[in-house]
């Protein structure tokens, strides 16, 4: 079956410095989707990529989707106290279900 | 995009027991999905519930134990039953909301067995 990894597990930046986590989805992706959860919280929608090298922004959150559209990476610049939490990439399989897969998620920790 | 609200949002159970969690969707939506998710770690779908049939649940995940009822197109629970402290972990359910909105969740059941 798809499976979706994502790297790193965990992350420690100070505050001000940038952020990456990769997503590699062993099946081409008709879509892959980002979710941010903030400890004790629930996962909160932050965008959907759907064509072959897209890329989007939002304010200091640049997000990629492969030529290939089997990866993708969110990039945070400058982070802030705020951006503390875990990142999930969920992808779409192209062939098979419509129920995105989830990644293991990437813990962001930001030391002021 | 839609709201769910879900409780119990967190509750301690002994072992043998059974827990059941709500979730109201404030729309319609066709369909509702359950996940767990243990701590520090993703979240891993349990079942896909639809209204008027029987939800369909995924690999290592069985009626018995996750029984799940779908009455109306705003209201899903899961049951967790016979519970173990194998199943303490957090449980959500979701909606797909559209392209803008992706999946919504509800906030969270933390469940403990002791």
């Amino acid at each position: 079956g798809q499976q979706v990894m994502q790297i790193p597990q965990y992350q420690h930046v100070q505050e001000g410095e940038d952020f990456t986590t990769y997503c590699n989805s062993s099946t081409t992706l008709s879509n892959i989707q980002w979710y941010k959860q903030r400890p004790g919280g629930h996962p909160v929608f932050l965008i959907q990529l759907v064509k072959s090298g897209e890329v989007k922004k939002q304010k200091r959150l640049t997000f990629q989707f492969g030529e290939a559209k089997k990866n993708s990476s969110l990039h945070i610049t400058a982070t802030q106290t705020t951006d503390v939490g875990t990142y999930f990439c969920a992808g779409r399989d192209s062939g098979g279900s419509y129920i995105p897969t989830f990644g293991r998620g990437t813990s962001l920790i930001v030391h002021p | 995009s839609a709201v769910i609200s879900q409780k119990p949002s967190r509750d301690i159970c002994q072992r043998g027991t059974s827990l059941t969690i709500q979730c109201q969707v404030d729309s319609q939506v066709t369909m509702m999905f359950w996940y767990r998710q243990q701590p520090g770690q993703s979240l891993t779908l349990i079942a896909t519930a639809n209204q008027g049939s029987e939800a369909t649940y995924e690999s290592g995940f069985v009626i018995d134990k996750f029984p799940i009822s779908r009455p109306n197109l705003t209201f899903s629970t899961l049951t967790v039953s016979n519970l173990s402290p194998e199943d303490s972990s957090i449980y959500l359910c979701s909606t797909w909301t559209g392209p803008n909105y992706g999946y919504t969740f509800g906030s969270g059941t933390r469940l403990t067995v002791v």
